[in-house]
Parts: C-alpha cells; sequence; structure tokens
C-alpha cells in the first residue's frame, strides 16, 4: 500500500496568514493527489484534485502544487472558516490510501 | 443537487451484521462509483472499496474484504454496505461518496456512525 505521510499534524495560525500543508507519498504518485478538507462534525469535502486542480466553489485561496512524492496544499489569507482538518489522498494505486491529517486551528 | 442520504446511527451487537444504506439523488445513479470510507476516532479516513452500479463490479481494499460487501439496487438509487461479524474495531463512522471514476470523491453522504457493544 502506498503510505501518506501529513505534515504538521497540526498547526496553529493567524486570521490573514498564509499556511502550507504537506504530504508525502511513499512512491511515485503522478500527481493523483487529493485533498479534502473536514470541518468538527462534517463530512469531508473535496477541494483539490489532480494535485493542483480547484474543485468548483472551492475559494481561490486554496490552491494546490507538487509532483513526484511531495506535495502541498496552500491557504493563502486564513479564514476563520478554514478551521478544520485536511486529508490528502492518493488514487494512484489501490488501495486508495489517505494522510492522517493535519488539523488546522487559530492562534 | 448531488446529495447522498445515508441511513441512521446502529448500535449492534458483537459477532452481529448491519447494512448500511446511502440513497443517491441529483445525478445519474449509474454514471459514478460509490465508494465506501471509515473514519475511526473522528480522525484517519480509510477506504473500504467501491462499486460501479452500472455493472455491479465492486474493488475492494485487501483489508476489508471479509467484512464488508458491497450492493446496489439500481431501481432505488441505493447504494448498501453490509459489515459483518462486528467487533469493537468496527466501531465508527462510515461515509459513502461519489467517486470521479475509481478516483477521488467529490461527494460525500453525511456518514453513519456504527457502535459496537453489547
Amino acid at each position: 500500500d502506498i503510505r501518506m505521510t501529513q505534515s504538521p499534524a497540526s498547526l496553529s495560525a493567524s486570521l490573514g496568514e498564509t499556511v502550507n500543508i504537506e504530504c508525502l507519498a511513499s512512491e511515485d504518485i503522478y500527481s493523483d493527489l487529493a485533498w479534502y478538507q473536514q470541518k468538527p462534525g462534517k463530512s469531508p469535502q473535496l477541494l483539490i484534485y489532480n494535485a493542483n486542480s480547484l474543485q468548483n466553489g472551492v475559494p481561490s485561496r486554496f490552491s494546490g502544487s507538487g509532483s513526484g512524492t511531495q506535495y502541498s496544499l496552500k491557504i493563502n489569507s486564513l479564514q476563520s472558516e478554514d478551521v478544520a482538518t485536511y486529508f490528502c489522498q492518493q488514487y494512484n494505486n489501490y488501495p486508495r490510501t489517505f494522510g492522517g491529517g493535519t488539523k488546522l486551528e487559530l492562534k | 443537487q448531488v446529495n447522498l442520504l445515508q441511513s441512521g446511527a446502529a448500535l449492534v451487537k458483537p459477532g452481529a451484521s448491519v447494512k448500511l444504506s446511502c440513497k443517491a439523488s441529483g445525478y445519474t445513479f449509474t454514471d459514478y462509483y460509490i465508494h465506501w470510507v471509515k473514519q475511526s476516532h473522528g480522525k484517519s479516513l480509510e477506504w473500504i472499496g467501491y462499486i460501479n452500479p452500472n455493472s455491479g463490479y465492486t474493488n475492494y481494499n485487501e483489508k476489508f474484504k471479509s467484512k464488508a460487501t458491497l450492493t446496489v439496487d439500481k431501481s432505488t438509487n441505493t447504494a448498501y454496505m453490509e459489515l459483518s461479524r462486528l467487533t469493537s474495531e468496527d466501531s465508527a463512522t462510515y461515509y459513502c461518496t461519489r467517486g470521479w471514476g475509481g478516483y477521488y470523491f467529490d461527494y460525500w453522504g453525511q456518514g453513519v456512525m456504527v457502535t459496537v457493544s453489547s
């Protein structure tokens, strides 16, 4: 199975700040990567697919980048509604696997 | 609008089985795969498998092959997942999701909490 390692596991940031979350795959996943946002008590929601494509309706302050085994999610100008846990997921190989999550809180 | 409506929370005894439902609306049911995802302890996510509603073809995570059985009823646009021989390790929230092919998951159900307890 492809192992997805997210860092940091948690972070605290201020409103308006820029935040970066990293995701490292145990092997090359050829940009077959999605990012999800899960707010407390809610289902995950798709933010990014194909490593850098923004899902319809997702604010443009979210962006994804990376290739090979290293990927990142960037949130510009952090808003209060961005408080959530973020997960990466690879779909290059079966079984589909997720990162352990990054919990984002406001400072 | 796309909606995946899951059945309510379940409290089941160890060793029993439970069948979860996921009713799809707002799109052509047979055009997209339905995947199931397990979330334990409100944290990590595990992919259980998917079913192609058009053909009935299934693909399971090896870890869940003897645990989960995926089916669909095309007449009611409903997907089902049956979990068998339940133990405390199966206590979790289970989500159905609409898969863009077998790839990523663009819509999620609200989740159903399964508690295994005597």
